[in-house]
């Protein structure tokens, strides 16, 4: 079965805190991504990576960056959190036949 | 631009019921996946449809991709309170492409 971790289910964090949110996938995808989920807004694309040391922006890429220093690990970081910035933060990897797997999701409060 | 549209928005029935739901586009797609989410978890994966006109079965639910590989719709028969969920469903446009995401189906199953 195909995997895909996310480092934590649930964070609250503080105005102006630098965070991490690490992805990590077992299947040896070449495809990752990270999206937002708000109610009414449906799923949006942050960021996505098709290799390592690879990105691209999304839709909405501003506030956020992304590392893909190894294959199976793909971080989205969050430079100065802000409260607009609560969400439901999902990671997605996918095979070259376009079947996307999601993580778990990480639910994150900025106070 | 919603470029895939999900219909209804928000479905509740009665347990044992049947139902079928829509997602549509002006644009072909290469596969389309549905998916099922429920709160707090991530989406995971029901179906990928690939040819034109391809029905697949999942137990009582029941996928068919249109002809022209623009729509697709979702039939569960008898539907138990374990189909809760929110129902997505997500276009590709090629094997490097980005999934394009409907804003998805709110299904609720009564006891």
């Amino acid at each position: 079965d195909v995997k895909v971790t996310q480092s934590s289910r649930y964070l609250v964090k503080r105005t102006g805190e630098k965070v991490f949110l690490e992805c990590v996938q077992d299947m040896d995808h070449e495809n990752m991504f990270w999206y937002r989920q708000d109610p009414g807004l449906g799923l949006r694309l942050i960021y996505f990576s098709y290799d390592v040391k690879m990105k691209e922006k999304g839709d909405i890429p501003e506030g956020y960056s992304v590392s893909r220093e190894k294959k199976e690990r793909f971080s989205l970081i969050l430079e100065s959190a802000s409260t607009n910035q609560t969400s439901m933060y999902l990671c997605a990897s996918r095979t070259e036949w376009e079947t996307q797997y999601f993580g778990p999701g990480t639910r994150l409060l900025v106070l | 631009t919603q470029l895939l549209e999900q219909s209804p928005q928000f479905l509740s029935i009665q347990e044992g019921e049947n139902l079928t739901v829509y997602c549509n586009s002006s644009s072909v797609f290469s596969s389309l996946q549905w998916y099922r989410q429920e709160p707090g978890e991530g989406p995971v994966l029901l179906v990928t449809v690939v040819t034109g006109g391809e029905v697949k079965k999942l137990k009582r639910l029941t996928f068919q991709f249109g002809d022209a590989r623009k729509d697709s719709s979702l039939h569960i028969t008898a539907a138990q309170p374990g189909d809760t969920g929110l129902y997505l469903c997500a276009g590709a446009h090629g094997a490097n492409s980005k999934l394009t995401f409907g804003k998805g189906i709110t299904l609720s199953v009564r006891p």
